[in-house]
């Protein structure tokens, strides 16, 4: 399976701040995702990372707050914008890394504090 | 949407016993299945997976059965062993770029 990559793997950031999280991946992979995992929860999906074309948001999610970047098909990066304390979580990458394959693989994540 | 729902949310067993996880989901359009095995900080990582064309997997001590009619998958773990400890998440997807619905996970603790 493909190797993803996550940077930063942890951070923490001041309320009102933004922090971009980037997802390399060492091949090119047709679907990339993002999702969001807050403390002893479950993996929410925020948005599909679209390779030259705006991303697809889940509800509770809008551009404003998260805008993702795709450029190309190795990489992505995720903005948490405007941050407060709920933004606290685990955001992680994952991939479909062959195509027409089902199966999703994830980076190894991005646990953010919010103070 | 689908809405995929898991059971237990805990569960422990002794080393060696045999452990299983359901989960259940909404959406008959669902067709393909896989869990993964989520270590304390760690990524999840996939363990194992079904589509809807089969209705049972065995890959060593774990296995993973489809229901269709009824809507619901299960994880099996034989022979448990302290390593087995770690939370499990089911999901369903509609195939193949479509994206995963999970359950609510398992934390799974083997006693040894």
């Amino acid at each position: 399976s493909a190797v993803i990559s996550q940077k930063p793997s942890r951070d923490i950031c001041q309320r009102g701040t933004s922090l971009t999280i980037q997802c390399q991946v060492d091949s090119q992979v047709t679907m990339m995702f993002w999702y969001r995992q807050q403390p002893g929860q479950s993996l929410t999906l925020i948005a599909t990372a679209n390779q030259g074309s705006e991303a697809t948001y889940e509800s509770g999610f809008v551009i404003d707050k998260f805008p993702i970047s795709r450029p190309n098909l190795t990489f992505s990066t995720l903005t948490v914008s405007n941050m407060s304390p709920e933004d606290s979580s685990i955001y992680l990458c994952s991939v479909n890394d062959l195509a027409g394959a089902e199966t999703q693989y994830f980076g190894p994540g991005t646990r953010l504090l919010v103070l | 949407g689908e809405n995929v729902e898991q059971h237990p949310s805990t569960l422990s067993v002794q080393e060696g016993d045999s452990a299983v996880i359901k989960c259940t989901y909404s959406d008959s359009a669902s067709n393909y299945f896989p869990w993964y095995k989520q270590e304390l900080g760690k990524r999840p990582q996939l363990i194992i997976d079904i589509r809807s064309n089969v209705g049972e997997k065995k890959d060593q001590r774990i296995a993973v059965t489809l229901n269709k009619t009824a809507k619901h998958f299960s994880l099996h773990i034989t022979e448990t062993q302290p390593e087995d400890s770690a939370v499990y998440f089911c999901a369903a997807s509609i195939g193949t770029g479509n994206q995963f619905y999970f359950g609510t996970g398992t934390s799974l603790t083997v006693i040894p």
